[in-house]
């Protein structure tokens, strides 16, 4: 069974950059779509974006100018960026394994790591 | 772009059914049968209870059920447990190759 495990700061300063990792394990990074997905407090679920395994990626529009995201098959991980950061970016980030297709659905996630940002 | 809309809280007797409404438009919801529904327990991550509108994941029970007319998807809980006490989350394709969200509706079992 995959496993995602979301690893980074939980605390960033406004105008930098929030850096999140994603390693998965238990199957391989190869021939799916992984997304990144927030949740900030108390509020529902934003998809940020999503990228294939040989690094072809889409991302909200509300981001697009903001945000990349990319992805180490040799290490089985992809990656999140966010900048400049506000407080409106204060949220429980997720990663989650979507499918061979970018609108498929997400059939695993991981726990989710909480960024605070503030100053 | 803008989140489906959803209802932010239903409640329900256990037994009796109730369903969540997630509203979208042409261009997400209306226009792709790429619509899943996400179960949340608080402090947990979401869970995939239904996927391309109709079908659900293996271990999944069959009291959740979902369907779609028009630019409205709708999950179904029948038979309220109190354990289906969480946030559910609709998603949807869009037409410009993203994923968009429903801002989630609260289930509470009376």
């Amino acid at each position: 069974q995959v496993q995602l495990l979301e690893s980074g700061p939980g605390l960033v300063r406004p105008w930098e950059t929030l850096s999140l990792t994603c390693t998965v394990s238990g199957g391989s990074i190869n021939n799916y779509y992984w997304s990144w997905i927030r949740q900030p407090p108390g509020k529902g679920l934003e998809w940020i974006g999503n990228i294939y395994y040989s690094g072809s990626s889409n991302y909200n529009p509300s981001f697009k100018r903001r945000v990349t995201i990319s992805v180490d098959t040799s290490k089985n991980r992809l990656s999140l960026e966010l900048r400049p950061v506000s407080a409106a970016d204060t949220a429980v980030y997720y990663c989650a394994r979507g499918g061979r297709f970018s609108y498929d659905y997400n059939d695993s996630w991981g726990q989710g790591t909480l960024v605070t940002v503030s100053s | 772009q803008s989140a489906l809309t959803q209802p932010a809280s239903l409640s329900g007797s256990p037994g009796q059914s109730i369903t969540i409404s997630c509203t979208g438009t042409n261009s997400d919801v209306g226009g792709y049968n790429f619509v899943s529904w996400y179960q949340q327990h608080p402090g947990k991550a979401p869970k995939l209870i239904i996927y391309e509108v109709i079908n659900r994941p293996s271990g999944i029970s069959s009291r959740f059920s979902g369907s779609k007319s028009g630019n409205t998807a709708s999950l179904t809980i029948s038979g309220l447990q109190t354990e289906d006490e969480a946030l559910y989350s609709c998603m949807s394709y869009t037409n410009s190759g993203s994923q968009v969200f429903g801002g989630g509706t609260r289930v509470t079992v009376l």
